[in-house]
């Protein structure tokens, strides 16, 4: 069975220039996650999605990130324009609906490393 | 609110001895609990987690961790470390309540021949 997928895997800015991040999650799972991962620290989330639905965005920057998941499956994480604090690594996880209302585990990409400068 | 605390942003073992990894948390209602793996330039990986079932829970690769409520502790320990075990680790919480996971700033773990 196939993981996330992520591309790029690396992808290197100028500041001010827009960027996207593109995510295939793991065939069936309805939950779909971005995460933002600076140096030395845990990830953050950004914005989580229940099929085609964005449940909880409150910590993504909306005025410059953005984010869809057309259809319920791909999902593109946009930012534009970047800044040099974007600079991070962005992972993509999905997770199973599973029926029951409990967190599931979250299967992990390989996350995109983001530089800007 | 929920927090996760990582005691110690970098532990050293000489293989084959014990891999204790500490992880306590803050949470309002009964919590889940998760421990994820990250190897160099790759996503994060499930070891274990625990969701109000057995208190020692066991995972991947040998490691297990024991869920102690009167100490707000879930520590991950391996009895004996392996030069493949080298990586940063995540201990994270979910309240039953909701969806949203805290992770922990992590733990790289370092193994000596």
């Amino acid at each position: 069975e196939a993981g996330v997928v992520q591309s790029p895997r690396y992808k290197i800015i100028e500041k001010k220039q827009p960027v996207a991040f593109w995510c295939n999650p793991i065939s069936g799972h309805n939950t779909l996650y971005w995460y933002l991962q600076n140096l030395g620290q845990g990830p953050e989330l950004l914005i989580r999605y229940e099929n085609e639905e964005a449940v909880d965005d409150s910590q993504l920057p909306k005025d410059r990130f953005s984010a869809e998941r057309l259809k319920g499956v791909d999902s593109t994480l946009k930012i534009q324009p970047a800044e040099l604090g974007d600079s991070a690594v962005y992972l993509c996880a999905s997770s199973p609906s599973n029926g029951t209302h409990r967190p599931d585990t979250q299967y992990f990409g390989p996350g995109t490393r983001l530089t800007v400068l | 609110a929920q927090s996760v605390t990582q005691l110690g942003s970098h532990v050293s073992v000489s293989e084959g001895a014990l891999v204790l990894l500490r992880c306590n948390y803050s949470s309002s209602v009964p919590p889940y609990l998760f421990w994820y793996v990250q190897y160099p330039n790759q996503g994060l990986q499930l070891l274990l987690k625990y969701t109000s079932a057995a208190t020692l829970v066991k995972g991947i690769n040998g490691f297990e961790a024991e869920f102690k409520k009167s100490e707000t502790s879930f520590h991950l320990t391996k009895p004996s470390a392996h030069m493949s075990d080298a990586a940063e680790y995540f201990c994270a919480v979910i309240h039953t309540g909701g969806f949203k996971t805290i992770f922990g700033a992590g733990t790289r773990l370092f193994v000596k021949a």
